[in-house]
């Protein structure tokens, strides 16, 4: 059974950089079919979309979260990491990897538990 | 502002149908698939359907989705108390060439 196991820092500085890593179990990361992606939701709030890496080798992020974000995997951890730069209070949330199921788009078939991330000085 | 507009909030009793709406644009929910999720209290979201109307292997056949021109729809009929939760529509938006969610619908079972 595939499992996604969030991690991180749980506090992060404003102006900082927010470094989450997704431990991927029960298979492998590399694959020719799937993709993944990583979405947070701020307390209270509803889900955004951050960016998602296919297995094209493509990635594709939020246009509000571009400037700041990079989606990658290191196959030889069986990992996919997400970088956020430049962190404020508003990056407080809830963040979740995922699995995409073949769909470019929001097809989101397995998910981890989820990682709270504090931004704040 | 969510570029997929939900009601915030929907309600119904036990053994009612109950339908949460969806709306976009020709950019997503017209030109793409459909996707519903549901977000127990605590937990992580659960996919409940995929492309506009099929359901996952253990998702009950009381949940059922449409679609129509910019607008969507997740039907629960039989509503039962275990159902109530924040259910969310996503889809992919090609002018933004990225998901989008809605913003999300707290159901009530009274």
């Amino acid at each position: 059974q595939l499992q996604l196991q969030e991690s991180g820092p749980g506090l992060v500085k404003p102006s900082e950089t927010l470094p989450l890593t997704c431990t991927v179990s029960g298979g492998s990361i590399r694959s020719s079919v799937y993709s993944w992606g990583w979405i947070r939701q701020p307390p209270g709030k509803g889900l955004e979309w951050i960016g998602s890496l296919y297995y094209t080798g493509k990635t594709y992020y939020n246009p509000s979260l571009k400037s700041r974000v990079t989606v990658s995997v290191d196959t030889s951890k069986n990992q996919l990491s997400l970088k956020l730069t430049s962190v404020t209070a508003a990056d407080t949330a809830v963040y979740y990897c995922a699995r995409h199921e073949g769909d470019l788009g929001p097809y989101f078939g397995y998910w981890g538990q989820g990682s709270l991330v504090t931004v704040s000085s | 502002q969510s570029v997929l507009t939900q009601p915030p909030s929907a309600s119904g009793t036990p053994g009612q149908r109950v339908t949460i709406s969806c709306s976009g644009s020709d950019s997503n929910i017209r030109s793409n698939y459909v996707y519903w999720y549901q977000q127990l209290p605590g937990t992580a979201p659960k996919l409940l359907i995929y492309r506009n109307n099929q359901r996952p292997s253990g998702v009950p056949d009381r949940f059922s989705g449409s679609k129509s021109g910019t607008s969507a729809s997740l039907a629960i009929s039989g509503l039962r108390s275990e159902d109530e939760a924040d259910y969310y529509c996503a889809a992919w938006d090609d002018s933004l060439i990225g998901s989008v969610f809605g913003g999300g619908t707290k159901l009530t079972v009274l």
